[in-house]
């Protein structure tokens, strides 16, 4: 069974950093991008950044780009967000997201993390 | 950026009938979209992808349909656990930015 566990959510001031994670099981970690989504309070979802297989490939949405940094560890089946430079519109609940077999779609989800940028 | 736009915002429907959710891109996917369901408090769950193929799992009154800029999801028979939000998503290989409609509301009439 798929699993995704997102941690290190939490209230942090603007201007902050904040390190989330994602613990992967039950599929073979390495052989599929992986994604964070994010979803403002009351919101749509928003993509925000995606990571190949091997870690060799980043892509990150123009409202993240230059503030966040996605990485993996394919031997610990981990994937992470350090965002930095964290501003009230960051606001929201992280999901971390697997590719699907066919394609770039999101196959499934962790239940999210939540981050909270205030003062 | 390929721009994902749905329609209507909020769909009501009674019990038993039938949804018919609309998406359309600002320039071709080709097949490259997905639907997803997302519940309250819930993470969102894939319905569709390829346009028109059903998950693992999704009922068969969820159908998906078009290509290119035009593309419609629909519910048969609205059932009691089908009251949710409705986002669809492009998936181009490139550019690598995935995008997301702004959602449809499916609610109880």
């Amino acid at each position: 069974e798929v699993q995704l566990v997102e941690s290190g959510g939490g209230v942090v001031q603007p201007g902050g950093s904040l390190r989330l994670s994602c613990a992967a099981s039950g599929f073979t970690f390495d052989d599929y991008a992986m994604h964070w989504v994010r979803q403002a309070p009351g919101k749509g979802l928003e993509w925000v950044s995606l990571i190949s297989g091997d870690g060799g490939s980043t892509y990150y949405a123009d409202s993240v780009k230059g503030r966040f940094t996605i990485s993996r560890d394919n031997s610990k089946n981990s994937l992470y967000l350090q965002m930095n430079s964290l501003r009230t519109e960051d606001t929201a609940l992280y999901y971390c997201a697997k590719d699907g077999d066919y394609g770039y779609y999101f196959d499934y989800w962790g239940q999210g993390t939540l981050v909270t940028v205030s003062s | 950026e390929i721009v994902m736009t749905q329609s209507p915002a909020t769909l009501s429907v009674s019990p038993g009938e039938r949804a018919t959710l609309s998406c359309r891109a600002s320039q071709s996917v080709s097949s490259n979209l997905a639907w997803y369901q997302q519940k309250p408090g819930q993470a969102p769950r894939l319905l569709i992808y390829g346009a028109s193929t059903r998950a693992t799992g999704i009922p068969a009154r969820f159908s998906g349909s078009g290509s290119g800029t035009e593309f419609t999801l629909t519910i048969s028979s609205l059932q009691s656990e089908d009251f949710a939000v409705y986002y669809c998503q492009q998936y181009n290989n490139w550019p690598p930015e995935r995008t997301f409609g702004q959602g449809t509301k499916v609610e109880i009439k």
